[in-house]
């Protein structure tokens, strides 16, 4: 069955430090990866996306991920955070199933930016 | 594009009523919408599987009489919960579904802002 582990339930930063946000997948085939981020009050908007080809995608937002199918990883980063980049951020990935594809979601992480 | 409304946004509902929650896709056709349900601090976690003009399909563990779902429409699903309790108390959470107009076989799902729903 395919899953999706997010290790990290917060993580803080400070502005304009890099950051990581670490996901493991887990998927018999080749898996369609996607992050999402969710302000409060708000819907998940999508940042990126990885179906195939290049490895590393570049997201919205100055946000870039690397698929890595050795480590089933696929961790989102960014160079330079912003204090409007605090949110929940999840992973997740399309498992195909009858009546269509579908989203398996990690369960978050949230990020805090200190100033 | 490709923006997804939710309506209403919250809705606070007395025990025993029933609550429904419309989803609609504003600038694009979707043959396929979903629902979810997420608690606080918590995934989200897919209850049912639109599609226009057949059954929703459920999730293992779902009641379909509980959470009634029409998608009468390419732009427009219905979640109905009947007969509400405290336990319903959720935010509720559609997505829809893009077919990209390239043809390829990528799909990508754009998520509505979500209902927040308290049963009292």
């Amino acid at each position: 069955a395919q899953s999706v582990t997010q290790p990290d339930i917060h993580i803080t930063v400070s502005e304009g430090a890099s950051l990581e946000l670490r996901c493991n997948y887990s998927y018999g085939a080749t898996p369609y990866l996607f992050w999402y981020v969710q302000s409060p009050g708000q819907g998940l908007q999508l940042l990126l996306k990885y179906f195939s080809g290049d490895t590393l995608v570049q997201g919205i937002k100055g946000f870039e991920a690397e698929f890595k199918r050795s480590q089933s990883s696929f961790n989102l980063r960014k160079p330079s955070v912003h204090w409007s980049d605090a949110a929940e951020y999840f992973c997740a990935v399309e498992r195909v199933a009858g009546g269509g594809n579908k989203l398996t979601f990690g369960t978050g992480t949230q990020l805090k930016v200190e100033l | 594009g490709a923006v997804v409304s939710q309506h209403p946004s919250w809705v606070i509902c007395k025990s025993g009523t029933s609550v429904k929650i419309e989803c609609r896709s504003l600038d694009f056709q979707a043959t396929t919408m979903f629902w979810y349900r997420q608690f606080p601090k918590q995934s989200l976690m897919l209850m049912a599987t639109s599609n226009e003009g057949s059954k929703a399909t459920y999730e293992q563990g779902v009641e379909k009489d509980k959470f009634l779902i029409n998608h009468a429409s390419l732009t427009l699903s219905t979640l109905t919960v009947t007969s509400a309790h405290p336990e319903d108390s959720s935010f509720y959470i559609c997505s829809a579904r893009v077919l990209p107009a390239s043809g390829l076989s990528q799909e990508t799902q754009y998520f509505g802002p979500g209902t927040r729903l308290l049963v009292l």
